[in-house]
């Protein structure tokens, strides 16, 4: 089975550019998770999807931030204009909804540094 | 809301040895789950240990074992056999029942295993 994917792996851009990120989640999990991981913290919920439908986005930036996942499948984050305490790894995981615990599984993250 | 506590920025144990790793977390639900989640230098997040909160019995996995204690709002992870593969950001993880709901992340713990 297929893990997580996300591209770009890392990225380099200036303040005020715009990035976007691109996950594609364990085929047939429903939901999918986008975080924001700060340098020495734990990741923090940026939105959640179930199918194509919004969730919880209550931590997202909405003024620069904006997730889509058009299809139910795979999902786009994007940051438009970046500012340089965007600078963080994003992670995006995914998850079924059989099994009681609806575990998450992660991509390996995108590395983002606003300079 | 809920919170979870790692109050130890940093471990570190000689290898084979057994290392604990304290967690806390606040909550007013009865239902929930506990995660353990591993994340190597650069490399993806994963899975260590899952405790669902109406079991008594502490979960163990090979060399992972936790110590859960209900009442006091404490989940600790013990590490047997420590070894360099091991070293890690270990991070502990907080979700209520229900399909939709969110992971709850500490600030995490930065293991080293000393040869």
């Amino acid at each position: 089975e297929a893990g997580v994917a996300q591209s770009p792996r890392y990225k380099i851009i200036e303040k005020r550019q715009s990035v976007a990120f691109w996950c594609n989640p364990i085929s047939g999990h429903a939901t999918l998770y986008w975080y924001q991981q700060i340098l020495g913290q734990g990741p923090k919920l940026l939105i959640q999807f179930q199918n194509n439908g919004v969730v919880d986005d209550s931590q997202l930036p909405k003024d620069r931030f904006s997730a889509e996942r058009l299809k139910g499948v795979d999902s786009t984050l994007k940051i438009q204009p970046a500012k340089l305490e965007d600078s963080a790894v994003y992670l995006c995981a995914s998850s079924s909804s059989a099994g009681l615990s609806y575990e998450q599984y992660f991509g390996p993250g995108t590395r983002l540094t606003v300079t | 809301a809920q919170t979870v506590t790692q109050s130890q920025p940093e471990m570190s144990v000689q290898e084979a040895e057994t290392v604990t790793l304290s967690c806390t977390y606040d909550t007013s639900e009865s239902d929930y789950y506990l995660f353990w989640y591993k994340q190597p230098p650069s490399r993806q997040m994963i899975l260590v240990i899952r405790q669902e909160a109406y079991k008594q019995q502490n979960a163990t996995e090979n060399r992972f074992s936790v110590n859960f204690q209900k009442a006091a709002k404490s989940f600790s992870l013990k590490i047997s056999d420590s070894q360099l593969g091991d070293a890690a950001m270990y991070f502990c993880a907080y979700r209520r029942s229900g399909a939709n709901s969110k992971l709850t992340f500490g600030k995490g713990i930065t293991l080293s295993v000393r040869p």
